[in-house]
């Protein structure tokens, strides 16, 4: 059983469109996390949630809107998608948001915008 | 913000070569993670270190955690072709579980 799930695993769309990502997790944790990748590997949290509360939004363009319906789900819509949205992202999640955790990935949202 | 400085960005390696990856921070850690990333695949925790001058080993990875906090090392003896991806450490200290992550170092293994 996949710990952290995402979907889709690869989604190419056009300049303009609106997509989701959505994540689940079946560890029974407290907090989710976005992170994109760039290009170059360069990993940055964008989003954080504790129990559905947003705790951390990293100057993220208001394009980008995190929803949480409950704590094992974290999906991201992304509207006007443009193309440096193009990167990876990847779902994750922690047993808490205290000091030191581990933090559990998901395999990854490959997004492709043309 | 705080920042987490890793270098090198690239090191290619023969099987059986070692390597080591160097984070670096201005201020002091509260502890720091290691993770790793095969090509095309998603970040997997390795190991954690808290304590000033920890030193823990997996196997061929030894990973050490300076003894003012500042910087860490995680050196691989021996690699093999399995070794390859890219290696993250991440500044585990800030607040909310937010990690954050050095640039990486992308390990090529050559057979």
């Amino acid at each position: 059983d996949t710990a952290v799930s995402q979907t889709p695993k690869y989604l190419v769309t056009q300049m303009g469109n609106d997509k989701s990502i959505k994540c689940e997790q079946n560890l029974g944790h407290d907090t989710m996390y976005w992170y994109k990748q760039d290009s170059k590997k360069f990993l940055k949290i964008m989003f954080s949630y504790n129990n559905k509360e947003l705790i951390i939004n990293e100057t993220v363009p208001n394009r980008f809107s995190p929803k949480s319906p409950d704590k094992a789900h974290l999906n991201l819509h992304i509207n006007s998608l443009e193309l440096g949205d193009s990167a990876v992202y990847f779902c994750a999640s922690s047993q808490d948001s205290g000091l030191g955790n581990t933090i559990y990935f998901g395999e990854g949202s490959w997004l492709t915008v043309v | 913000g705080q920042q987490v400085m890793q270098i090198p960005q690239y090191q290619h390696v023969q099987e059986g070569e070692d390597f080591t990856t160097y984070c670096n921070s201005s201020t002091t850690l509260s502890n720091i993670q290691w993770y790793k990333q095969r090509p095309g695949g998603h970040p997997v925790f390795l190991i954690q270190l808290v304590k000033s001058g920890e030193v823990k080993k997996q196997k061929r990875l030894t990973f050490q955690f300076g003894e003012a906090k500042k910087n860490s090392s995680l050196h691989i003896t021996a690699t093999q072709t399995t070794d390859v991806g890219t290696y993250f450490c991440a500044d585990g200290g800030t607040s909310y579980g937010k990690l954050t992550f050095g640039q990486g170092t992308i390990l090529t293994v050559h057979p």
